[in-house]
């Protein structure tokens, strides 16, 4: 069965510092997965997506992930945090195959804070 | 814990006619809720927000009047493709807030023959 757990439900880190959102997946199928970011009442905005190619994920505001499917996970990583991360992030799997409708799972979420 | 529902979860129809999803907030109020599309292996698109008792709010390049959306109640949220073409064929997904947490629903399969 479809799965996806964000390890963190709140993350705090210092301006300036790495910052790590967590998430691990289990999928029946080859699955894409995403990075969203979600600022108080707008609409989820894409950071990066993992569709089979490089398992080294680039992706906008200096955010990047990784995909590892020997741990099932797709951590979320920046090096260096602004006030501007500030927000909320979620990972997504969705899976699609010929014989069965496309399935899309989100995680719970994890809210990033940044301090000053 | 919260529960956002969709409705229908699949439909087919034919080209030129119009089809309404249903997107509510079972066991909480939301004021804004979102709506998505998704093609397949893609991301996620923001369509529009949809605001309780205002008109909801386009992305760029988004049709408000093939895609008009209602916002009748502070638990439910419509979203109707008119005049659907196989183009809009889709995976459609509304999400709905409570307090600071965002829950999304399961999605509507729509298929334009």
């Amino acid at each position: 069965a479809q799965s996806v757990t964000q390890l963190d439900s709140h993350v705090s880190v210092s301006e300036g510092t790495p910052v790590l959102l967590r998430c691990n997946y289990s999928s029946s199928y080859s699955p894409s997965l995403f990075w969203y970011v979600q600022h108080p009442n707008k609409g989820l905005q894409l950071l990066l997506k993992y569709t089979s190619a490089a398992t080294l994920v680039k992706g906008i505001n200096g955010f990047e992930a990784e995909f590892k499917k020997s741990e099932t996970s797709f951590h979320l990583t920046k090096p260096s945090a602004h006030m501007s991360d500030a927000a909320e992030y979620f990972c997504v799997v969705s899976e699609s195959s010929t014989n069965r409708d496309d399935k899309i799972i989100f995680g719970k979420g994890t809210r990033l804070h940044i301090l000053p | 814990g919260a529960v956002v529902s969709q409705h229908p979860s699949w439909v087919i129809c034919k080209s030129g006619t119009s089809v309404k999803i249903e997107c509510r907030s079972l066991d909480f109020q939301a004021t804004t809720m979102f709506w998505y599309r998704q093609f397949p292996k893609q991301s996620l698109m923001l369509m529009a927000t949809s605001n309780e008792g205002s008109k909801a709010t386009y992305e760029q390049g988004v049709e408000k009047d093939k895609f008009l959306i209602n916002h009748a109640s502070l638990t439910l949220s419509t979203l109707t493709v008119t005049s659907a073409h196989p183009e809009d064929s889709s995976f459609y997904i509304c999400s709905a807030a409570n307090y600071n947490e965002q829950f999304f629903g399961p999605g509507t399969r729509l298929t334009v023959l």
